[in-house]
Formats: structure tokens, C-alpha cells, sequence
């Protein structure tokens, strides 16, 4: 059974528009990780959060931020006024046991000039 | 080096024959993972090393999948008698303990042809 569900396939938007992504995950542990990771055309995974299921605040970086939702099992991402090189494939992944990561299918954003 | 290397960055081989890809992870790690991630999808995970040893190598499809890291710092993956369905990219990352940031490399992208 898929344990993260990534539901957008693409997103496209105008530079300096807020985009959301979405991320359910499914997990039966009480204890569990949430990360999201970034991948920019070069192919490298570039991690941007890591979250722990006991830690439901949410998280701001900059133009980056998280909402954590345990009753809904979802972990959304928000890019606040999106930049060209936003442009990149982002994934939602799981971890149960801390190391082991399941990743969701990714979100492609594309922001246009 | 800065990051985790892994070479080579591409790679074309004929059904059948043997490959092996090589990850130098971030000196000082002592967790190294593999991942594979096929067009379009999210990474799956391979196997995880603690320090010499495979702690964790469920991920591996099968006995043609094998993984070594002998002084607990360079790994190599080895695919024997390569199947069209084994092309995809293969990621390499590292962490300094088990369970924070994991550091990934740009990927092989093997081909078999």
C-alpha cells in the first residue's frame, strides 16, 4: 500500500504567486518521521524539513512553510511568492524507523517568468 | 569532497552483462543508503549501511542486487546480468548518524539497452 500520496501531478503558476502542495501519508506507528525533499533539474535531492509525528507546530523558512495536520495525515508545503527557481520536482516522504525513507510520486512546480 | 559523489553520472549497458556503481559519501558519515528511482516516480529504498554492514538491505528486488562497503566509506552497488527493467537512476546518500539529514548525490543514470 502507497504510504505517501502526492494527488497534484504538476503545478504551474505566475512568478510571485503562493503555491500549495499537498501530501497524505499513511503510516500505523505512533512514532514517525515527515521530510520534504527537493530535486532541481541537476537531479540531486536537496532536503528542506524533516518533522517528527509528536511535533505538530507549524514550520516557516523564509518563503517556505509547513502545516502539519495529524487528525487529516497530511503534511502540506507552501511556497509564498514563488520564484523561477522554485521550478523543481518536491517530494513528500515517510520515514517509521528513522532512517528508511518512503517517498510519495512528487509534485512537478513550474513557475513562469 | 563537499558532497556525496557518485560515479559514474551515466551509464550504458547491454542486457546481461555485469555494472557496478560506485557512492563516495560525505567523509565522516557513517550511515550511507541506496536508492533507485525510475521516470516519474519517487526514489525507492535499496539498502542502509551502519558503518560496514548492510543493517538493512529489504529494498534490494533481488539476488542480483548486491552492496558492499568494506571500510565503512565508499560503497559500490552491483547489478549482475542487467535486465531493461533495472534502468532508472540510482541515488546514493549519507548521513552523519542514522536518522538526521541524509545528503544525497546527483544519481547514476543506468541504461540497459
Amino acid at each position: 500500500a502507497q504510504k505517501v500520496t502526492q494527488a497534484q501531478t504538476e503545478i504551474s503558476v505566475v512568478e510571485k504567486e503562493d503555491v500549495t502542495l499537498d501530501c497524505v501519508y499513511e503510516t500505523r506507528d505512533t512514532t514517525y518521521y515527515l521530510f520534504w525533499y527537493k530535486q532541481p533539474p541537476s537531479g540531486e535531492l536537496v532536503f528542506l524539513i524533516r518533522r517528527n509525528s509528536f511535533d505538530e507546530q507549524n514550520e516557516i523558512s523564509g518563503r517556505y512553510s509547513w502545516n502539519f495536520q495529524k487528525s487529516t495525515s497530511s503534511f502540506n508545503f507552501t511556497i509564498t511568492a514563488s520564484q523561477v527557481v522554485d521550478s523543481a520536482v518536491y517530494f513528500c516522504a515517510l520515514s517509521e524507523n528513522d532512517y528508511k525513507l518512503s517517498f510519495g510520486a512528487g509534485t512537478t512546480v513550474t513557475v513562469r517568468a | 569532497g563537499a558532497g556525496v559523489s557518485q560515479t559514474p553520472s551515466n551509464k550504458v549497458t547491454e542486457k546481461g552483462k555485469y555494472v557496478e556503481l560506485r557512492c563516495d559519501p560525505i567523509s565522516g558519515h557513517t550511515a550511507l543508503y541506496w536508492y533507485r528511482q525510475s521516470l516519474g516516480q519517487g526514489p525507492e529504498f535499496l539498502i542502509y549501511f551502519q558503518g560496514t554492514g548492510a543493517a538493512d538491505d529489504s529494498g534490494l528486488p533481488n539476488d542480483r542486487f548486491f552492496a558492499v562497503r568494506p571500510e565503512g566509506s565508499v560503497s559500490t552497488l552491483k547489478i549482475q546480468r542487467t535486465e531493461r527493467g533495472d534502468s532508472a537512476v540510482y541515488l546514493c546518500a549519507s548521513s552523519l548518524i542514522r536518522g538526521s539529514e541524509a545528503f544525497f548525490g546527483q544519481g547514476t543514470r543506468l541504461t540497459v539497452v
